[in-house]
């Protein structure tokens, strides 16, 4: 068990710019959590799967963010057309059903 | 809609000066109460988790309880390795995704 790893951990763009993010879950995790979290604020949900079915994405997520699972494994978030409102640091997490949520280290978006 | 509110935003202590932390929460149905350390930047590291009211967990110097409204995290002796910022999240009963509050900044000082 190496954690939830995140890649890249750090990202700069240009504003209208379309980002990729990827997510590695623990393997036997079925549930794959994205979060954003801004300076001074708690995470904030975005979207999650089960296994590879997207059950619940945050009314606030603007549609320029999209998620994938495929074959319920890595998960990757796009952001297309970054603004720089987008930049924060984006979390994601695993567990199974009932268990509590494990954490990557986050990939830290910076638009200029 | 479920909302957490955390307080202080910030405590600085001495080393060995113990205080507790609060959590209050507001929750259609409470299926569960977590505690997560953060460390600058990392991802929140569990701690505990607190299904029921009356409910104690500990685990070194920390020690967490909760009631009907709040849960409180008491730091028992701290040193400066326990400076972070310790998030309070609440999950709703259906298997909701966790809300978070805003956390509370901890500084220890030697």
């Amino acid at each position: 068990d190496t954690g939830v790893s995140q890649n890249p951990r750090h990202k700069i763009t240009k504003r209208g710019q379309n980002v990729t993010f990827r997510c590695d879950p623990i393997s036997e995790h079925n549930r794959l959590y994205w979060y954003r979290q801004t300076l001074g604020q708690g995470p904030e949900f975005l979207t999650y799967f089960q296994n590879e079915a997207q059950l619940e994405k945050s009314r606030l997520l603007s549609d320029r963010f999209s998620a994938e699972r495929p074959k319920g494994s890595f998960s990757t978030l796009e952001i297309q057309r970054t603004e720089q409102g987008d930049s924060a640091m984006y979390l994601c997490a695993s567990s199974l059903m009932y268990s509590p949520l494990h954490f990557g280290n986050g990939t830290r978006l910076t638009v200029t | 809609e479920d909302q957490v509110t955390q307080s202080p935003e910030a405590l600085r202590l001495q080393e060995g000066e113990s205080s507790s932390l609060n959590c209050s929460y507001t929750v259609s149905g409470l299926r569960g109460l977590f505690w997560y350390r953060q460390d600058p930047g990392k991802g929140p590291e569990f701690l505990f988790t607190l299904y029921s009211a009356g409910e104690e967990k500990e685990k070194e110097r920390l020690k967490a309880t909760l009631t009907k409204k709040e849960s409180f995290l008491h730091i028992t002796a701290p040193k400066p390795e326990d400076s972070a910022t310790y998030l309070c999240a609440v999950q709703a009963s259906g298997n909701t995704p966790l809300v978070f509050g805003k956390g509370t900044r901890l500084s220890v000082i030697a």
